[in-house]
């Protein structure tokens, strides 16, 4: 089973800032990557797949960047909306479809 | 915008069973295969099962094999998850999922309470 590696677990960010997690794969999952954002007491929702494409609907402050084993997911300039837990999922060696721990992004 | 609906959710004694169902909308459900996922209160996300569009298929993860079942009735655009021989680190809120690989739709959860 391949492990996905979030850092850092926590993140502090003044509202305007740039924001960049950074997750990690034990082996390369190619672009098989997925972003998701979950606020408290709500559902996860789809950010990012295939390591940079966004999904329906999301803002272009978010960007997602990487391959193989290294990915990136940025936040440009970070809103208020934007204070959450943040998952990447890898979803090339499937099943299972194995999520990181999580970073939570927080206001600074 | 795809609509997940999750229920049967709620407090079970150890070794006891539930199930749970998921009504899916406003996206053609025979076309997608399915999943499930859990989030234990406080912890990350786990996938649990899959299973394809027809349901030729079932996937599970090594900690629910052999107790759970996932199902589905593409004529009533519902999916469901058997479980049985509930354990207290079963506890999670469960979320119905649209996709096999990534998850382009969530539910909005169901929790499952396995206590004595």
């Amino acid at each position: 089973e391949i492990v996905m590696t979030q850092s850092p677990a926590t993140l502090s960010v003044s509202p305007g800032e740039r924001a960049t997690l950074s997750c990690r794969a034990s082996q390369s999952v190619s672009s098989n990557l997925a972003w998701y954002q979950q606020k408290p007491g709500q559902a996860p929702r789809l950010l990012i797949y295939g390591a940079f494409t966004r999904a329906t609907g999301i803002p272009a402050r978010f960007s997602g960047s990487g391959s193989g084993t290294e990915f990136t997911l940025t936040i440009s300039s970070l809103q208020s909306e934007d204070f959450a837990v943040y998952y990447c999922q890898q979803y090339n060696n499937w099943p299972p479809g194995t999520f990181g721990q999580g970073t939570k992004v927080e206001i600074k | 915008e795809v609509q997940l609906l999750e229920s049967g959710g709620g407090l079970v004694q150890p070794g006891g069973s539930l199930r749970l169902s998921c009504a899916a909308s406003r996206f053609t459900f025979s076309n997608y295969a399915m999943a499930w996922v859990r989030q234990a209160p406080g912890k990350g996300l786990q996938w649990v099962s899959t299973i394809t569009a027809s349901a030729t298929s079932t996937y599970y993860a090594d900690s629910v094999k052999g107790r759970f079942t996932i199902s589905r009735d593409n004529s009533n655009n519902t999916l469901y998850l058997q479980m049985n021989s509930l354990r207290a680190d079963d506890t999670a809120v469960y979320y119905c999922a649209k996709g096999p690989s990534y998850i382009s739709g969530w539910g909005q959860g169901t929790l499952v309470t396995v206590s004595s």
